[in-house]
């Protein structure tokens, strides 16, 4: 199947903070999305993008689209406690069948 | 607007016996989809529906998992007999159109076959 590679794994940063993470592939995505998962709950959808370059935000929340397809960004400013859990990212092509990274999980120290 | 749910929450089962899942989608979605998630990864898509029809089962392990949304509404994801590695978290999720592919979660079923 598809390969998708998120990184970091793991990150602890401190509340305040800002916080870069990506995702990408080995193959074109014509759709990214961006999910957050809190433990013992379904992955909760914060950001879709849909057009190369595209740049969306959501509260505290931005994500883009990268130019070449194959890759995707999402940032989150001003950290909060709560913004604690595993973040993921899903693409698809033809519109059909997405495929998630292995996830980003943050900690951020109060 | 009630999300998508999904039953039981947890289940614990000895390996070859079989086990059922159960997802009602958000109201009027038309497409349904069933995840497995592994502890530590992302969730990996088992089968697709498109109302009652299937549109992709190529990742499901068919000589164990069965999977059926006979009205275009709830369905059910079957596993018989259940193997060790398939101790995961039974994700069900639904979108509304296919060319607006927003998935929308339940809370999972978390399987343990010891």
């Amino acid at each position: 199947g598809q390969q998708l590679n998120q990184s970091p794994q793991s990150m602890f940063i401190q509340e305040g903070e800002d916080v870069s993470m990506n995702c990408t592939s080995s193959s074109i995505f014509n759709t990214w999305l961006w999910y957050k998962q809190d433990p013992g709950e379904g992955p909760v959808l914060l950001i879709a993008l849909y057009k190369a370059g595209e740049l969306t935000s959501n509260g505290r929340l931005t994500a883009q689209f990268g130019i070449t397809r194959k890759d995707s960004f999402l940032n989150i400013s001003a950290s909060i406690p709560s913004d604690v859990g595993i973040y993921f990212c899903a693409g698809a092509y033809n519109f059909n069948k997405f495929y998630f990274g292995s996830g980003t999980k943050l900690n951020v120290k109060p | 607007e009630a999300g998508v749910a999904q039953s039981p929450r947890y289940k614990i089962i000895e390996k070859r016996q079989s086990v059922a899942f159960w997802c009602n989608p958000i109201s009027g979605h038309a497409t349904l989809y069933w995840y497995q998630q592994i502890l530590g990864q992302g969730p990996k898509l088992l089968i697709q529906f498109q109302n009652n029809g299937v549109v992709d089962d190529s990742q499901l392990p068919k000589d164990r998992f069965s999977a059926e949304r006979l009205k275009g509404v709830d369905s059910t994801l079957k596993i018989q007999p259940a193997k060790l590695e398939d101790s995961a978290v039974y994700l069900c999720a639904s979108s509304s159109a296919r060319g607006l592919h927003e998935q929308y979660f339940g809370p999972g079923t978390r399987l343990t076959v010891t």
